[in-house]
């Protein structure tokens, strides 16, 4: 079955514990995405990749980092989570290059930060 | 600051209307225009994409798109019980997409 599957999809933690959210895809698709979704600002973007060893920052990349050392991953890093960064959070891939928008997302992770 | 805006309701229409659903952009450069709906406590999924001026149909759903007045829309006919979800309007490049805050709909038996 063709998916986007990020683990964990729930998760409690404290000030500063530097966490990993792991995102994998099944499609062999190019390009991945972060996003993060909060009441009333919609998705907003925090990294994206184009493909392996190519990524960029989007709309919110602050306290985040990424790697795409293998096409099917694209794991999200907080280092130092911080109580602003608590969100339900969102990994997608797509399939085409020129289309990018046409995105596959993942079931979602929702990080609470204490 | 690139944004795209949508009224965030709740829309309510009765079974079997017709919804309209409306969303403006600020980045005169995008593209590529989406409409993406979201079940509560699910992930978002594309329902529709347009690229050109004008409208584009499938099944019940129609997007319709005006460039020159930055202006994107979904219409979905015969609404259906199950068409009650957030829908999520966005727009950008090949590179990186804007979303709205979505419109809440809600389709009254």
């Amino acid at each position: 079955e063709a998916q986007v599957t990020q683990n964990p999809r729930y998760l409690i933690t404290v000030t500063g514990k530097k966490l990993t959210v792991t995102c994998s895809q099944n499609m062999n698709h190019e390009y991945m995405s972060w996003y993060r979704q909060d009441p009333g600002l919609g998705l907003r973007q925090i990294y994206y990749s184009m493909n392996v060893e190519v990524t960029d920052k989007g709309d919110v990349p602050e306290g985040y980092k990424v790697s795409r050392k293998e096409k099917r991953n694209f794991p999200l890093i907080l280092e130092s989570p911080s109580p602003n960064q608590t969100s339900l959070y969102f990994c997608a891939s797509s399939p085409a290059m020129a289309n990018t928008g046409e995105l596959f997302f993942g079931e979602g992770s929702r990080l609470t930060v204490l | 600051q690139k944004e795209v805006e949508q009224n965030s309701g709740p829309l309510s229409v009765p079974e079997g209307a017709i919804a309209s659903l409306n969303c403006t952009y600020s980045d005169r450069g995008s593209q590529s225009f989406f409409w993406y709906r979201q079940y509560s406590g699910k992930s978002p999924e594309l329902i529709m994409s347009i690229y050109s001026n004008g409208d584009k149909e499938d099944g019940r759903f129609t997007a319709q798109l005006n460039k020159a007045s930055q202006y994107v829309s979904l219409l979905i006919r015969d609404s259906q019980p199950s068409d009650s979800a957030t829908y999520l309007c966005a727009a950008g490049s090949a590179r990186q997409l804007t979303f709205g805050s979505g419109t809440q709909l809600t389709v009254l038996p």
